[in-house]
C-alpha cells in the first residue's frame, strides 16, 4: 500500500476562495482523522470519522471548515471562504482500531494571502 | 484522557544514546503507551508501543516503569536523521482510538 495519499502538497490560495484538501486513506483501515498544525498551536485534531460517519467535529475551528467521507477510500477537507489564518499544515490521518497505530500523510502546506 | 508531560527539547551528540523521557502519571489499567515522531515536513509517524513490559524494535526501545507513570523511549545509537519532535500519547484499548498530541519533545543531534 502507497500508505496515506494528501492532495495536494503545497496551496496558495487568496483570502476568501474555497479550498479543498483532499485524502485517500489506507485500504481497510476504518478511521481517518483530519488534524493541523501551526507554530502556535501544534498538532490539533479537527474532526475524524469511523467506518465513513463523522464523529467528533469539535475541534473544527469554524462553520468554513466542512468535511465529507462519501466513500471509505476518499475525504475532503473544505475550507469556505479561506483567511490567512488558516494557514498551516493540514493532516490526514487513518488507522485500524485493533491495530492502535495511526498512519499519517505527508500533509499539505496551506498558505491563505 | 490521561495526559503526558515531556520536555520540550533535548540535545543529544551523534551515534550516542538517547533517553526520551514521559511521565503520564494519571495513566489508568487500559491505557497503551505509545510513541510517535515527526521528522521536518513530514507527518507524524508510529515508532514504538507498549503496555506494561518492556519494548523493543528495529527503530527504539521502550522502558516502562513498573508503577507505569512515566516511560523512556531509548533510541541506542543517535544519528542525525533522528533530529525530530518525539511525541508520547495514550490510548485506551478499550476506547476509541483518537491520537491526541501534545508539544513532544525537540530532539536535536549534534554531528
Amino acid at each position: 500500500d502507497a500508505g496515506v495519499i494528501q492532495s495536494p502538497r503545497h496551496e496558495v490560495t487568496e483570502m476568501g476562495q474555497e479550498v479543498t484538501l483532499r485524502c485517500k486513506p489506507i485500504s481497510g483501515h476504518d478511521y481517518l482523522f483530519w488534524y493541523r498544525q501551526t507554530m502556535m498551536r501544534g498538532l490539533e485534531l479537527l474532526i475524524y470519522f469511523n467506518n465513513n460517519v463523522p464523529i467528533d467535529d469539535s475541534g473544527m475551528p469554524e462553520d468554513r471548515f466542512s468535511a465529507k467521507m462519501p466513500n471509505a477510500s476518499f475525504s475532503t477537507l473544505k475550507i469556505q471562504p479561506s483567511e490567512p489564518r488558516d494557514s498551516a499544515v493540514y493532516f490526514c490521518a487513518s488507522s485500524l482500531r485493533d491495530r492502535g497505530s495511526a498512519f499519517f500523510g505527508q500533509g499539505t502546506r496551506l498558505t491563505v494571502v | 484522557d490521561a495526559k503526558t508531560t515531556q520536555p520540550n527539547s533535548m540535545e543529544s551528540n551523534e551515534e550516542e544514546p538517547v533517553h526520551l523521557p514521559c511521565n503520564h502519571s494519571t495513566i489508568s489499567g487500559t491505557d497503551y503507551i505509545h510513541w510517535y515522531r515527526q521528522l521536518p515536513s513530514q507527518g507524524p509517524e508510529y515508532v514504538i508501543h507498549g503496555l506494561t513490559s518492556n519494548v523493543n524494535n528495529r527503530m527504539a526501545s521502550l522502558a516502562i516503569a513498573e508503577d507505569r507513570k512515566s516511560s523512556t523511549l531509548i533510541l541506542h545509537r543517535a544519528t542525525l536523521r533522528d533530529a525530530a519532535v518525539y511525541y508520547c500519547i495514550l490510548r485506551d484499548v478499550f476506547g476509541s482510538y483518537i491520537p491526541t498530541f501534545g508539544r513532544g519533545t525537540s530532539l536535536i543531534v549534534h554531528p
